[in-house]
């Protein structure tokens, strides 16, 4: 099983539909961080998590929300889906200590919203 | 202006050549990582840095902490090694837009 793992990998959803993607750790890590990639914008911080209680906006987070159900576990729901919010999803943890410390990534949820 | 700037956009070498990409990052970014995306998408932490040099078989990166910069290269590239590098900074990963590299046979 993957350290990460992203469900679902692909998804087509209608504009206006709710949708939540999910992610799992087996890493351990305390913090967990979502973010979107667009073709030429590169890799953007949506929302992240430092532990359980921690939730804390990133860069492009209006539109979206998170819950950390526990400590493995992280999902970002898309409220009412709109076109632009098409993009491929990463999910992601980091954690260790001093020159052990490092991110994992998942494989990606690719969402187009039509 | 984003807090991390990463050159070139795109590389594209022969087979063998060294290969080198460079990445400039703003102050109160303490460490620098390097990634490595796949054609498929996934993503893969190479190395984080805060000070110095690592290497990890072909790959090697260094950081100069007085000039903000760091580079990522590449002995003896392969095709194999075609892949988008990126570098990020901070505890929440400030991204550079990425260099796609390809390696020609």
């Amino acid at each position: 099983d993957a350290d990460v793992t992203q469900t679902p990998r692909n998804r087509i959803t209608k504009t206006g539909k709710r949708i939540m993607l999910e992610c799992s750790q087996t890493k351990g890590h305390d913090r967990m961080y979502w973010y979107r990639q667009d073709p030429g914008l590169g890799l953007r911080l949506i929302y992240y998590s430092f532990d359980v209680k921690d939730i804390n906006k990133g860069e492009i987070s209006d539109g979206y929300s998170v819950s950390r159900q526990a400590q493995a576990k992280f999902s970002l729901s898309l409220e009412s889906a709109i076109p632009n919010q098409t993009a491929l999803y990463f999910c992601a943890t980091s954690g260790g200590q001093g020159a052990d410390y490092g991110y994992t990534f998942g494989s990606g949820t690719r969402l187009t919203v039509v | 202006k984003n807090e991390v700037e990463q050159s070139p956009q795109n590389l594209t070498a022969q087979e063998g050549e060294f290969i080198t990409i460079n990445c400039s990052y703003s102050v109160g970014i303490s460490a620098l990582h390097w990634l490595q995306q796949h054609p498929g998408g996934g993503i893969v932490s190479l190395f984080m840095l805060s000070s110095g040099k690592k290497k990890h078989g072909r790959l090697i990166a260094t950081i100069n902490i007085q000039e903000k910069h760091s580079s990522l290269h590449i002995t003896a590239s392969h095709p194999r090694d075609s892949a988008v590098y990126i570098c990020a900074g901070s505890q929440k990963l400030v991204f550079g837009q990425g260099t796609r590299l390809t390696i020609n046979p």
